[in-house]
């Protein structure tokens, strides 16, 4: 089965630039999850949605940052304008739901890496 | 905020030893998950516990969930090279996400 798949793996940019990140959540989870890693502070969540509707955006970090979901296989995660502190690992998960809420095991993509130099 | 306090940061070891990680909080989770995370990768889910209490084995490896469900440990047993990683601890609670600790980063020496 196909994991979660995200896009790119790497991005490169400059200060100001807009960047869109990509994911193919696995095949019928109810749950996508877009997070931040970086060394200083871990894994962040940023927001979450349930069957394609945003349910808690608190950890976006600024206005700059949205993120949508237009159907159930594609989500997007988008930064403009980018700035250095941008520069981190940004995963994407999706998860099932066996159980109530959106507390069951996630399933996590491989990541992308973005530089904002 | 329910924070998740992971200890040590960081773990270099001799193949061969043992060693403990631990997961702490001072709020009480329904369930708690540890995930692995390699170089490159996203994190993949080892275990989930559940009840207080709770002992599971994963070949070397022993989770424990604290009787009051506030805290969790890994311990691995004879570990190995390929055991080196970036080990997360989650908490669940009622309809929230799941709480990530930042993890403890372990390197295994051959």
């Amino acid at each position: 089965d196909a994991g979660v798949i995200q896009s790119p793996r790497h991005e490169v940019t400059e200060m100001g630039q807009e960047v869109t990140l990509r994911c193919k959540p696995i095949s019928g989870h109810d749950y996508l999850f877009w997070y931040r890693q970086t060394m200083m502070r871990g894994l962040e969540l940023l927001i979450y949605f349930n069957n394609n509707v945003p349910i808690d955006d608190s950890g976006m970090p600024e206005d700059r940052f949205s993120a949508k979901m237009p159907n159930a296989s594609f989500s997007t995660l988008k930064i403009q304008p980018s700035e250095p502190r941008d520069s981190a690992v940004y995963f994407c998960a999706s998860s099932s739901m066996p159980y109530r809420g959106p507390t069951q095991p996630q399933h996590f993509g491989d990541g992308t890496r973005l530089s904002i130099l | 905020t329910q924070l998740l306090k992971q200890s040590p940061q960081f773990l270099s070891i001799q193949e061969g030893e043992n060693l403990t990680v631990y997961c702490n909080s001072s709020s009480v989770f329904s369930s708690l998950q540890w995930y692995r995370q390699e170089p490159g990768e996203g994190p993949v889910l080892l275990v989930t516990v559940v009840t207080g209490g709770e002992v599971k084995k994963l070949k070397r490896l022993t989770f424990q969930f604290g009787d009051a469900r506030k805290d969790s440990s890994l311990h691995i047993t004879a570990a190995q090279t390929g055991d080196t990683g970036l080990y997360l601890c989650a908490g669940a609670s009622g309809n929230t996400p799941l709480v990530f600790g930042k993890g403890t980063r372990l390197s295994v020496i051959a």
